[in-house]
């Protein structure tokens, strides 16, 4: 199974100053189609989690343009500039060009 | 607006079937993928499986597949989860996703609330 390593574990971060979460796979994400399959997701306290970013760098609708995805490959990351309040939560990374997909272990942004 | 509604979750034994329920709102259920993923209470997320459009095919986690068991009812705009021989490590939340659309390859572009699974004797 491709196993997604994400770092940090946990984040603290002052309003306003920018986030960056890592997310390394085991396994280069390209699919053969030349698509890579590797999306963001939020989950906020007592939430569901929410996609943010999907195909690497693509915002889902209604995500603020402070979510920015970027990486190749195997590596991959997300900047949330100007953090602001709403953003705290739980940020999981998730792949699904290889079967069984797969989900990073997540990364505890928190507001200082 | 997209709407899924999970039921069916609740306390089990060990060894026992359970049955979730999804019902969905605020699209054409039939023409849309569907999955099921799991949050254990450590948090750690699990794909389990998905269904597509017309229930013709499923694909599942290898670890789940001999067990759980994906099957829609389009005419009711429902998506299911037969669980068998619940195990304590299937003690989770259980949510019902959408894919986004044909054009936005995102698996779980919508989420329902979750059902909660204990599995206990």
């Amino acid at each position: 199974d491709v196993v997604l390593t994400q770092t940090p574990v946990s984040l603290s971060v002052t309003l306003g100053d920018q986030a960056s979460i890592s997310c390394r796979s085991s396994q280069s994400l390209e699919y053969s189609d030349g698509y890579t399959y590797l999306e963001w997701y939020l989950q906020k306290p007592g939430q569901s989690p929410q996609l943010l970013i999907y195909g690497v760098s693509n915002r889902f609708s209604g995500v603020p343009d402070r979510f920015i995805g970027s990486g190749s490959g195997t590596d991959f990351t997300l900047k949330i500039s100007r953090v602001e309040p709403e953003d705290l939560g739980v940020y999981y990374c998730f792949q699904a060009t290889h079967d069984p997909l797969t989900f990073g272990s997540g990364t505890k942004l928190e507001i200082k | 607006e997209v709407q899924l509604v999970e039921s069916g979750g609740g306390l089990v034994k060990p060894g026992a079937s359970l049955k979730l329920s999804c019902v969905a709102s605020g699209f054409t259920f039939s023409d849309y993928w569907m999955s099921w993923v799991r949050q254990t209470p450590g948090k750690t997320m699990e794909w389990i499986g998905d269904i597509k459009y017309d229930g013709s095919y499923t694909n599942y986690a290898p670890s789940l597949k001999n067990r759980f068991t994906i099957s829609r009812d389009n005419a009711k705009s429902t998506l299911y989860l037969q669980m068998s021989n619940v195990r304590s490590e299937d003690t989770a939340t259980y949510y019902c996703t959408r894919v986004a659309s044909i054009t936005i390859a995102a698996i779980f572009a919508y989420w329902g609330q979750g059902t909660l699974v204990t599995v206990s004797s």
